[in-house]
């Protein structure tokens, strides 16, 4: 069983509109997490970690982490078509540090005018 | 924030000869850093983990005798692909990340052997 799963989509989502993607995870001690976005032939961009229950807010992009339910969850409110790309959840690390992570296989969304 | 620089960003080969990709923190010292392969529309997978003065922790599956890795400083990996052939080709990512900093990648590398 993959320890981080991701429905690998598309999403596709109207300009302006809330795009929502979502993660789950196998390891019930895992620490923290990290979105990744990641644009097609270029390498992952990190936009957003999460490393306690609740929300993390940071522009337009809110992570949301329940790690009784273990998911993660990445919102991007008001859509824009450079959103568009390929989203990866990744985990479980240990809090704030560079150590070994496990990659989902990724969320493509897509922006539409 | 941390940097980690890649190079060359993308190179072409003969089949048989060997590749050297270097992977550098610009701005923070590094003893882990990772190296990732990808295939087109295929997640990242994790081939090694590079530890500064000691050997490279292969995945399941990762050759190593193939996939040379060597971590010599605080800032600096490198991974020689030796004997390189068509299957080789791929896009190869390393990424570190700064103490109690998350992971950072490099530009990545495209490799294509012909």
């Amino acid at each position: 069983q993959k320890e981080v799963e991701q429905n690998s989509g598309p999403l596709s989502v109207p300009e302006g509109a809330i795009a929502s993607l979502n993660c789950t995870y196998s390891d019930r001690v895992s620490q923290s997490f990290f979105w990744y976005r990641q644009y097609s032939g270029k390498s992952p961009e990190l936009i957003m970690s999460i490393y306690s229950n609740g929300d993390k807010e940071d522009g337009r992009f809110t992570a949301q982490l329940n790690k009784a339910s273990q998911y993660v969850s990445l919102l991007i409110r008001d859509s824009q078509p450079s959103d568009s790309a390929t989203y990866l959840c990744a985990g479980p690390g240990n809090t704030g540090t560079a150590s070994k992570l496990t990659f989902g296989t990724g969320t493509r969304l897509q922006v539409t005018l | 924030g941390a940097v980690v620089s890649q190079h060359p960003s993308w190179v072409i080969c003969k089949s048989g000869t060997s590749v050297k990709i270097e992977c550098r923190s610009l701005d923070f010292q590094a003893t882990t850093m990772f190296w990732y392969r990808q295939f087109p529309k295929q997640s990242l997978m994790l081939m090694a983990t590079s530890n500064e003065g000691s050997k490279a922790t292969y995945e399941q599956g990762v050759e190593k005798d193939k996939f040379l890795i060597n971590h010599a400083s605080l800032t600096l990996s490198t991974l020689t692909v030796t004997s390189a052939h068509p299957e080789d080709s791929s896009f190869y990512i390393c990424s570190a990340g700064a103490t109690n900093s998350p992971l950072h990648f490099g530009n990545g590398t495209r490799l294509t052997v012909t």
